[in-house]
């Protein structure tokens, strides 16, 4: 079975562009998770999705959005680009919202602003 | 507010046992979980924790103690492949029963 599927793998852009990631849960998977991972730090939560609806947003601008579609992938769009933008993002998704619901992850998105 | 604490880096030899601490203060708490991710790749999952006491899996353990805000990670007879950052992280229990997680304890296994 494939696991959570995010694209594309790497990104290049530059300082006041705007980016959307992609990601595909684990098949039957209606939770989708959105994380921001700089380099030598943990994951920093940034939306949840269940249903298609917005279940939590964290610390972060208003320029990051997302959206979460009836088949159940998801997309974060950033806009205006800030060099400090730069990182592994990365979509997990999980089975449900039962507690004991670990969240898988997908490889990342990892995103260089110039 | 939310605050997660692990100690940065840590290093033991093959073989050996290594316990890999992490205390938490959070505004809601729904279980605490363990994660392995090595260098330029995704977290796995590794333990669940949600009533006090320890869950063993293998070679990994996890303790909790919700009284302490206190958990630990147990990883036995080292392997070099145990080399990873490993990571905690709380479930809140709000709305969107979100994650949040530590900085991470980066373990390099000696031979």
């Amino acid at each position: 079975d494939a696991g959570v599927t995010q694209s594309p793998t790497h990104l290049i852009k530059t300082r006041g562009q705007q980016v959307t990631l992609r990601c595909s849960p684990i098949s039957g998977h209606k939770s989708v998770s959105w994380y921001q991972q700089v380099l030598g730090q943990g994951p920093q939560f940034i939306f949840q999705y269940y249903e298609k609806e917005e279940r939590g947003r964290g610390n972060f601008p208003d320029r990051f959005s997302a959206r979460q579609f009836p088949n159940y992938s998801s997309e974060l769009n950033v806009n205006a680009l800030l060099l400090g933008d730069s990182a592994l993002y990365l979509c997990a998704s999980s089975g449900g919202q039962a507690s004991n619901q670990p969240q898988h992850f997908g490889d990342g998105t990892r995103l260089s602003i110039l | 507010g939310q605050n997660i604490d692990q100690p940065t880096e840590m290093t033991a030899t093959e073989g050996a046992i290594v316990q890999i601490n992490c205390t938490y203060q959070t505004s809601g708490f729904n279980g605490l979980f363990w994660y392995q991710q090595h260098a330029g790749e995704a977290p796995t999952f590794l333990s669940y924790n949600v009533l006090d006491g320890l869950e063993e899996k293998g070679r990994f353990s996890s303790f909790l103690s919700r009284s302490k805000g206190y958990s630990y990670l147990l990883l036995k007879e080292l392997q070099m492949k145990d080399s990873a950052s490993y990571l905690c992280a709380v479930r809140d229990r709000g709305y969107g029963q979100n994650f949040v997680f530590g900085p991470g304890t980066r373990l390099s296994v000696l031979p």
